[in-house]
């Protein structure tokens, strides 16, 4: 079974900060792992993908993650947060399509992302 | 960009009665999902479907819900009868291989 706590439901940082949410995932088979914003009102928007290529996975917005075996995480980080920035983030597992789970993603609770002047 | 579309925004109903959500996913897209958050809850999965038929179900989705792909472009989600522990945001998702999915803007049910 796969399952992905998300450290920390609010944080908050400076606009111009490191913005670090942070990811672990636990999965029987080698995991493709998402992050997903939600604005206010709005759907899931996906951010960036990992699915066993680098290691270190770019995404839309300045977003990164990096995959890390060893740690079962995949945390998502931004050098320098705008004000527009300010979301909720959603970390998500998925087993590989095509064998017995149809790409099911499985979430994390989330994490709220406030942006201050 | 092609998008997932889902209506109504927001659905309001009475409990005990059956409801329909709509979704028209992207049209070059296989597999389609159905999930819901309950408000200040986790987003959590439904059911998915490839082939004409259910792939795989949840807990959740018990005889009350099912789901249909009536015309080769819709993709739906029936409530039977509503109960107010259905009331949430759900949320229709494509994807053409299965593991990369795009998900809609949401619709909001409310049951009363």
């Amino acid at each position: 079974a796969q399952s992905v706590t998300q450290l920390g439901s609010h944080v908050s940082v400076s606009e111009g900060a490191l913005v670090l949410l942070r990811c672990n995932y636990s999965s029987s088979v080698p995991p493709y792992l998402f992050w997903y914003v939600q604005y206010p009102n709005q759907g899931l928007q996906l951010l960036l993908k990992y699915t066993s290529a680098a290691t270190l996975v770019k995404g839309i917005n300045g977003f990164e993650a990096e995959f890390k075996k060893s740690e079962t995480s995949f945390h998502l980080t931004k050098p320098s947060a705008h004000m527009r920035d300010a979301a909720e983030y959603f970390c998500a597992v998925s087993e590989d399509a095509g064998g017995t789970s149809y790409g099911k993603l499985t979430f994390g609770q989330g994490t709220i992302l406030t942006v201050h002047p | 960009e092609p998008e997932v579309t889902q209506t109504p925004s927001h659905q309001v109903t009475q409990m005990g009665q059956e409801v329909i959500l709509r979704c028209v996913p992207i049209s070059n897209h296989l597999y389609f999902y159905w999930y819901r958050q309950i408000l200040g809850q986790k987003v959590e999965f439904l059911v998915s479907f490839y082939n004409n038929e259910i792939s795989e179900k949840s807990e959740i989705f018990d005889d009350q819900f099912s789901v249909e792909r009536p015309d080769g472009s819709n993709f739906t989600l029936k409530i039977r009868s509503t109960k107010l522990e259905d009331s949430a945001m759900y949320f229709c998702a494509s994807s053409q291989a299965g593991n990369i999915q795009y998900f809609g803007a949401g619709t909001r049910l409310s049951v009363l």
